[in-house]
């Protein structure tokens, strides 16, 4: 398979714990995004890489929320001191410098008890 | 007022139908625009782009309104599997992220 691929697919978690979630991008792709996305609600962004760098940071993104993409290739998405409104699905795209289209993971499902 | 809004839905439709979806948008810098479709429980997938004089991709017509900052995606002859979430994209050219509507939901009934 040659898609963009996240780990874990599910995760719970209790209150206050750390997490981490891997997303996978297509090789070729030089361009990897987060988005989290809650019941009812189009996919919001929360930060984007382009190669190693990260360009651009939501102010959605607060401080518990790191990513890095130490080699240009994976990432990971960190939540430092959960909390219940942090339930929500955590998908990664990516994308082709030259090119629009994104192509998603099948998202990181996170639950906070 | 959100960047990107959409008709609420849900739509309900009959099979063979013609339904359109309505999104406008904030941002007048917005430079690209598209469609995406997301399945229940499944990640969004591109539909397709939006161009300025309009395009057709089969049953699906999507045009770009630039003045009135509004988009539609009209689906003809609708058929079970269009069921799904259909989410209005653009893309500002300050920034280089994606902004996402919320998204309206289509059922096509038997």
């Amino acid at each position: 398979d040659t898609g963009v691929s996240q780990d874990p697919r599910h995760k719970i978690t209790k209150r206050g714990q750390n997490v981490t979630f891997r997303c996978d991008p297509i090789s070729e792709h030089n361009r990897l995004y987060w988005y989290r996305q809650t019941l009812g609600q189009g996919p919001e962004f929360l930060t984007y890489f382009q190669n190693e760098a990260q360009l651009e940071k939501s102010r959605l993104l607060s401080d518990r929320f790191s990513a890095e993409r130490p080699k240009g290739s994976f990432s990971t998405l960190e939540i430092q001191r959960t909390e219940q409104g942090d339930s929500a699905m955590y998908l990664c795209a990516s994308s082709f410098f030259s090119q629009e289209t994104q192509y998603f993971g099948p998202g990181t499902r996170l639950l906070v008890l | 007022r959100k960047e990107v809004e959409q008709d609420p839905g849900p739509f309900n439709v009959p099979e063979g139908a013609t339904v359109a979806f309505n999104c406008t948008y904030s941002n007048s810098a917005s430079q690209s625009f598209f469609w995406y479709r997301q399945d229940c429980r499944k990640e969004p997938k591109l539909l397709m782009s939006v161009y300025s004089s309009g395009n057709e991709d089969g049953r699906f017509t999507a045009q770009l309104n630039r003045a009135s900052q509004y988009i539609s995606l009209l689906i003809r002859d609708s058929k079970l599997s269009d069921s799904a979430t259909y989410l209005c994209v653009v893309r500002n050219l300050q920034g280089q992220n994606f902004v996402f509507g919320p998204g309206t939901r289509l059922s096509v009934l038997p």
